[in-house]
C-alpha cells in the first residue's frame, strides 16, 4: 500500500517568491497535518486539516496557508518566501481528527525547500 | 506552547551497547509520549509509544521510561546495532480542540559503531 506521497521531493526558490507543496495522504486518511523541519531540530507543527477543514494552526505567519480537497490531499502555499523558509516540509495522515490509536501520525518523506 | 527538552544532542554508542535519551516536558495534558525514528532522506517513523498511566512499555530492544512525577521519559535501545544508527526525537502528543499535534524534542543523532 503506498503511505504519504508529496511533491516535489526538492525545490529552489529565490526570495519573496511563492511556493505550491503537494500531499495525499494515506488511503483511506482523511486528516493531513503539515509539519516543518528546519535542519537539524525536530519537525514543527504547522496546520492540521479535516475533511477540508482547518482544525489546528501552529505558531507561523499569514504567509502560510494550506487546503484540502475532496479527495482528502493537501496543498500547503508559502508566499514572500524568506531565506529562513529553507527546511523540509512535512506531511503527515491520520485516519481520523484524533491520533491513530497509538497516538501515530504517519509522515511522507518530505518536500525539501531551499531560499537562495 | 508545549515545551520538552531532549537530551544529548548527539550520542555514538558501540554495537552491543545500550543507547539511553532523555526527555522533559513542562506540562501534563498530553495523550501520548512517542518516540519517532528518522533516518536521512526519509520522513519520522513512530517506534514506540506510552500513555501517561503506564511506566514502562517495551518492545523488542526498545523501552521507554515514563516518571510522571519528574516529568522525564526516556528510550532506552538494548544490544545496539549499526543500523539503529538514525537521529531519534521524543514528542508529546496532544489533541484538544478538534485538532491533533505533536510537539517535538530537538533530536539525537545515535550513532553506533561496530
Amino acid at each position: 500500500d503506498a503511505g504519504v506521497t508529496q511533491s516535489p521531493t526538492h525545490l529552489i526558490k529565490t526570495r519573496g517568491q511563492q511556493v505550491t507543496l503537494r500531499c495525499s495522504p494515506i488511503s483511506g486518511h482523511k486528516s493531513v497535518s503539515w509539519y516543518q523541519q528546519v535542519l537539524g531540530q525536530g519537525p514543527q507543527f504547522i496546520f492540521q486539516y479535516y475533511e477540508k477543514e482547518e482544525r489546528g494552526r501552529g505558531n507561523f505567519p499569514d504567509r502560510f496557508s494550506a487546503r484540502q480537497f475532496p479527495n482528502y490531499s493537501s496543498e500547503l502555499n508559502v508566499n514572500a518566501l524568506l531565506l529562513g523558509d529553507s527546511a523540509l516540509y512535512l506531511c503527515a495522515s491520520t485516519p481520523g481528527p484524533q491520533g491513530a490509536n497509538t497516538g501515530e501520525l504517519f509522515f511522507g518523506e518530505g518536500s525539501r525547500l531551499t531560499v537562495l | 506552547q508545549q515545551q520538552v527538552k531532549q537530551s544529548p544532542q548527539s550520542l555514538i554508542v558501540q554495537k552491543g551497547g545500550i543507547s539511553i535519551i532523555n526527555c522533559a516536558y513542562e506540562n501534563t495534558a498530553f495523550d501520548y509520549f512517542p518516540w519517532y525514528q528518522q533516518f536521512p532522506g526519509k520522513g519520522p517513523a513512530l517506534l514506540i509509544a506510552i500513555r501517561p498511566d503506564v511506566s514502562e512499555k517495551k518492545e523488542g530492544r526498545f523501552t521507554i521510561s515514563f516518571n510522571k512525577s519528574a516529568k522525564q521519559f526516556s528510550l532506552h535501545i538494548m544490544d545496539s546495532q549499526p543500523g539503529d544508527s538514525a537521529t531519534y526525537f521524543c514528542a508529546l502528543s496532544y489533541s484538544g480542540a478538534g485538532s491533533y499535534q505533536l510537539t517535538f524534542g530537538k533530536g539525537t543523532k545515535l550513532s553506533v559503531i561496530p
